[in-house]
């Protein structure tokens, strides 16, 4: 079983600066990982996945993610926050290899920009 | 740029009636699921659905759920006596084979209240 937990429910940041959003998951086997986005009354949209290779990954709208099996942590970040990055952020993991691909989802962090 | 549909976006039913609610996955994709995120809880695996028949379930997915895919594209998520706790919001994912289906596109979701 997989559980992921993400450390803040929210985070206040004003517009053009860095933010990270954390999280950590734990599992008995090998996991891919994975970062959603949900803007208001919208579905949740993929900006990163980490399947193997390199620990650093790029995403979309300048935000990238990097792995870190020792510490079984998965933070997003981006250098400089735009109002439009406001929206709730989803770290997820699903068991490898994979028979259905199921996510396992945190609470989510409600990231808000500050103009 | 193809994408998952749900309807309705929204549903009310009293307590006890039976629901149905609709997605079209993405035309070439091979995986189906259903999720679902009570107010303010985390996103939850309900489902995973591959060649016709039901690949992994949750705890939640009990008895009185059911999924069915009808015709070629369509992909039903049945509730036989709805409760009340059975209020959410409600999101269809499909996702393609080998490692396309690491990546779930979801849904716009369909927010049930039972009343």
């Amino acid at each position: 079983a997989q559980s992921v937990t993400q450390l803040d429910s929210q985070v206040p940041v004003f517009e053009e600066a860095p933010v990270e959003l954390r999280c950590n998951y734990s599992s008995s086997v090998s996991v891919y990982l994975f970062w959603y986005v949900q803007y208001p009354n919208q579905g949740l949209q993929l900006l990163l996945k980490y399947l193997s290779g390199s620990t650093l990954v790029k995403g979309i709208n300048g935000f990238e993610a990097e792995f870190n099996k020792s510490q079984t942590s998965f933070h997003l970040r981006k250098p400089s926050v735009h109002i439009s990055d406001t929206a709730e952020y989803f770290c997820a993991v699903s068991p490898r290899p994979a028979g259905s691909y199921q996510l396992t989802f945190g609470k989510g962090t409600k990231l808000s920009v500050i103009p | 740029e193809p994408e998952v549909t749900q309807t309705p976006s929204h549903q009310v039913t009293q307590m006890g009636q039976e629901v149905i609610l609709r997605c079209v996955p993405i035309s070439n994709h091979l995986y189906f699921y259903w999720y679902r995120q009570i107010l303010g809880q985390k996103v939850e695996f309900l489902v995973s659905f591959y060649n016709n028949e039901i690949s992994e379930k949750s705890e939640i997915f009990d008895d009185q759920f059911s999924v069915e895919r009808p015709d070629g594209s369509n992909f039903t998520l049945k509730i036989r006596s709805t409760k009340l706790e059975d209020s959410a919001m409600y999101f269809c994912a499909s996702s393609g084979g080998g490692t396309r289906g690491t990546e779930a596109f979801f849904g716009q979701g369909t927010r049930l209240t039972v009343v």
